[in-house]
Formats: C-alpha cells, structure tokens, sequence
C-alpha cells in the first residue's frame, strides 16, 4: 500500500465548476498535512498547509479527517489558471521528511 | 518570501560522466536541505536529508556512494551523481527549511533537469 494515495486524474472541468481531490495517507503518525500544486516541468510550490479544524484560504478549502486518515481540498469557482497537478504531502511520523502523493491532474477547460 | 536557487537549471552529458548540482537558500539559514528525484508522471521521491555539518542521510535503496551530498554552510548544499548512466536520467529537486522558523514547511527550488546520454 502506498504511503499517500491519490485518484491520478485527469479531473476535466469548465470554468466556474467546483472540484474535490481525495488523499489517504497510510502513518497513522503523521502530523503535517500539505496540498502542494505542480505545473507542468516545475517544482512544488506550497497551496495551503492543511488543520484538522479545517482551513479556507479564498476559493481553496482544506479539510482533515484523522480518524480515517483522510485529506480533500475542495477548489471552487475554477480558473483556467487553476490547471496544475496537486500533491498530497504529508510528513514521516514526527521528522521533517515529507512524502508526496503522484498527484491529481486537473484540467479547467473554457 | 523565502528563495531557494539551483544551479545548473538542466544538464546534459555522456554517461560516465559525474554531475554536480548546487543547491543554495538566498535568503535564509538552513541546517537540513533535502534531495528529491522525479521520473516522468511520478511523484516526487527523497532521496537524501542533507545535514550541515555531518553525513547525509540516505533513503533506503539510494546509493550513497553514487549519490554524493556534502552540506558544508547553513546555504549551500551539493549533490554530485558520480558515473552518471541514462536512468539516473530524471528531474532532480532540492528543499530547505529555514531554521528561524519552526514548524514551517519546506521551500523548494526549481528543480535540475538531468539527461544522461
């Protein structure tokens, strides 16, 4: 079993749509949570950190669900810009090592 | 915002040969970077915590021996792929945390695009 899983993608979606990624992450001693978005041929650059109470952050909500060892970013209101694949990542028990999910693509169209 | 740099952005070269790359924060003080590697359509995978001052530390199945890291300043870690072959092909990533502030995330720099011929 994978240590961060994620639905590869590609989510399709018109402008103006709303859309969830799902992540699981396998150490139940994790203890930091990140969305990460990666263009094409970039490197990771840091979209929100992700609470257990939740957090928002303009029109990207992040919610964490420890007991099922769950994370989701929700995105709404799509932009053409939005385009990206996004990175589960969560630490390695208590380090600073992180480990990253293969990444959900998302594709906004017109 | 905090800046990480690497140096050289892509390279290529014939195999057997030993590739250095530079891996620098501007603008901050880092004790631990760290080395990734990403094939194409994969996630990106540690490959080494870089520690100034001391030896690195290696993920398991990564060579050390063949993946050279040396941390000699709190801003500048290297990572040398000696004898490089075509499947140490790949896009070779470092991140820095910044010891002046705990419990940030790492900042990640833009990445080293190695072909191995």
């Amino acid at each position: 079993r994978k240590e961060v899983e994620q639905d590869p993608g590609p989510f399709n979606v018109p402008e103006g749509a709303t859309v969830a990624f799902n992540c699981t992450y396998s150490n139940s001693a994790s203890q930091s949570f990140f969305w990460y978005r990666q263009d094409c041929r970039k490197e990771p650059k840091l979209l929100m950190s992700v609470y257990s109470s939740g957090n928002e952050d303009g029109r990207f909500t992040a919610q964490l669900n420890r007991a099922s060892q769950y994370i989701s970013l929700l995105i709404r209101d799509s932009k053409l810009s939005d385009s990206a694949t996004y990175l589960c990542v969560v630490n390695v028990g208590r380090t600073d090592k992180l480990i990253f999910g293969t990444g959900t693509r998302l594709q906004v169209f017109p | 915002g905090a800046v990480v740099s690497q140096h050289p952005s892509w390279v290529i070269c014939k195999s057997g040969t030993s590739v250095k790359i530079e891996c620098r924060s501007l603008d901050f003080q880092a004790t631990t970077m760290f080395w990734y590697r990403q094939f194409p359509k994969q996630s990106l995978m540690l490959m080494a915590t870089s520690n100034e001052g001391s030896k690195a530390t290696y993920e398991q199945g990564v060579e050390k021996d063949k993946f050279l890291i040396n941390h000699a300043s709190l801003t500048l870690s290297t990572l040398t792929v000696t004898s490089a072959h075509p499947e140490d092909s790949s896009f070779y990533i470092c991140s820095a945390r910044d010891i002046q502030r705990i419990g940030e995330t790492q900042y990640f720099g833009p990445g080293t695009r190695l072909l191995v011929l």
